[in-house]
């Protein structure tokens, strides 16, 4: 399995902040990297999939970057809707296509 | 309008099968996988499986093959997660959700809200 390491596992930040959390996988799995965010109670919602595009309705203050084994999801801008958990998952190999642990973005 | 709709809670004993739902709607089922996603309270993500309705393709994640079955109806666009035995360690919430997948790009892009399974004696 391929497996994805998720950092920081939570943060604190403030509103106008900005926020970058990282994911490193275990072997090379090109831009088949995406990111989710999850608010407790509800299910996880897309945000950018292949590592860097942005899924249809979501804020511009969100970005993501890298490729092979190093990736990262940047908030430009910290607005309080944003406090939530994110996870990224890797689906470049199959079964399974891992989660990371989570990153709680709290508010300081 | 993709629209991913699961059945409600379950609360069941050891022991005692089960059946989940998700039924879709607003797009060609057989032309997209679901997907099953686990999430134990308080804990993170956990990818248990997808199938492929058009053609009944399964995978498994290791740890789950074996403890449950995913299957669709093609009838009514409806997707299953079945348990024979089910065991307290199953107590989770189990999410599915529309697997968009090409040549580029694998990712979860719609998502049911989610059933909340409880096993307790």
């Amino acid at each position: 399995d391929i497996q994805v390491t998720q950092s920081p596992s939570s943060l604190s930040a403030s509103v106008g902040d900005r926020v970058t959390i990282t994911c490193r996988a275990s072997q090379s799995i090109s831009t088949f990297l995406n990111w989710y965010q999850q608010k407790p109670g509800t299910a996880p919602k897309l945000l950018i999939y292949s590592a860097s595009t942005l899924h249809s309705g979501v804020p511009s203050r969100f970005s993501g970057s890298g490729s092979g084994t190093h990736f990262s999801l940047t908030i430009n801008g910290l607005q309080p809707e944003d406090f939530a958990t994110y996870y990224c998952q890797q689906t470049y190999k199959t079964p399974p296509e891992t989660f990371g642990q989570g990153t709680n973005v709290e508010i300081k | 309008e993709v629209q991913v709709l699961q059945s409600g809670a379950e609360v069941k004993k050891p022991g005692e099968s089960l059946n989940i739902s998700c039924k879709v709607s607003g797009y060609n089922f057989l032309s997209y996988w679901i997907g099953w996603v686990r999430q134990v309270p308080g804990k993170g993500l956990d990818w248990v499986g997808i199938i492929y309705p058009g053609d009944l393709d399964i995978r498994y994640s290791p740890p789950f093959e074996g403890q449950v079955t995913i299957s669709v109806d093609k009838s009514v666009n409806t997707a299953y997660l079945q348990w024979d035995s089910l065991k307290a360690s199953d107590t989770a919430i189990y999410f599915c959700a529309r697997l968009h997948s090409d040549y580029t790009s694998r990712y979860f892009d719609s998502w049911g809200q989610g059933t909340l399974v409880t096993v307790s004696s």
